[in-house]
């Protein structure tokens, strides 16, 4: 079955290292996002990219970094520059413009 | 740049009861998506409008897509406990420019009380 993998599903880090955060898509899909969830602010946009080897910043891409070197993957790394990295990651992917996003399950980050 | 507002944030219910939540802009839309996040997981695409005055059922789940393309109303008849959750909107323009991150809104929390 065709789908969006994040890996992992929860993942403690220390303050001050980088960490990169997994999204795989089997679905064919050419457009892929990141986005951040903290309660009560909803779902913000980190990245996006729309086709390999491409990728935009989003709303609050400060502190993060991207890469889209093969269609399905989308890797994400929160580095030491994010003040404040504790929270829920998504990853999501559509076809095209008027399509719905797929989800992936999320990756629950906390730094201590 | 736009506002988007979803109320209301929270609903405490009993079952049995029907829901209604709503988003507003100060933009006009093409489309309006409603999502619904079960805890711990991804949201899911419940329902999709793509023409002004739009009304969609999905089972017990109603959406309209308003007039003005501002707005859009996500109803609930019956609630059950599965349909406790975070549902979002999350309008899109499709200006043809290719596939920019949607825009959601804080979402709508729903709780329903035994």
């Amino acid at each position: 079955d065709g789908g969006i993998t994040q890996s992992p599903k929860y993942l403690f880090r220390k303050e001050g290292q980088n960490v990169t955060l997994s999204c795989e898509q089997n679905l064919n899909h050419d457009a892929m996002y990141w986005y951040r969830q903290d309660p009560g602010q909803g779902l913000r946009l980190i990245y996006y990219s729309q086709i390999v080897n491409d990728f935009q910043k989003g709303d609050i891409a400060e502190g993060y970094s991207v890469s889209r070197e093969k269609k399905e993957s989308f890797p994400l790394t929160v580095t030491s520059a994010q003040k404040n990295p504790t929270a829920f990651y998504l990853c999501a992917s559509s076809m095209g413009q008027t399509d719905g996003y797929t989800f992936g399950s999320g990756t629950r980050l906390t730094v201590v | 740049g736009q506002q988007l507002n979803q109320s209301p944030q929270s609903m405490f219910i009993q079952e049995g009861e029907d829901v209604s939540m709503n988003c507003t802009s100060s933009s006009i839309f093409n489309t309006w998506l409603w999502y619904k996040q079960d805890p711990g997981e991804g949201p899911v695409l419940l329902i999709a409008l793509y023409k002004a005055g739009e009304l969609t059922s999905n089972g017990r789940l109603t959406a309209q897509f308003g007039i003005t393309r501002k707005d859009s109303f996500l109803n609930i008849s019956a609630s059950i406990p599965s349909d406790v959750g975070i549902y979002f909107c999350a309008p899109q323009i499709n200006s043809g420019g290719g596939a920019d991150g949607l825009t959601f809104g804080k979402g709508t929390h729903l709780i329903i009380q035994p």
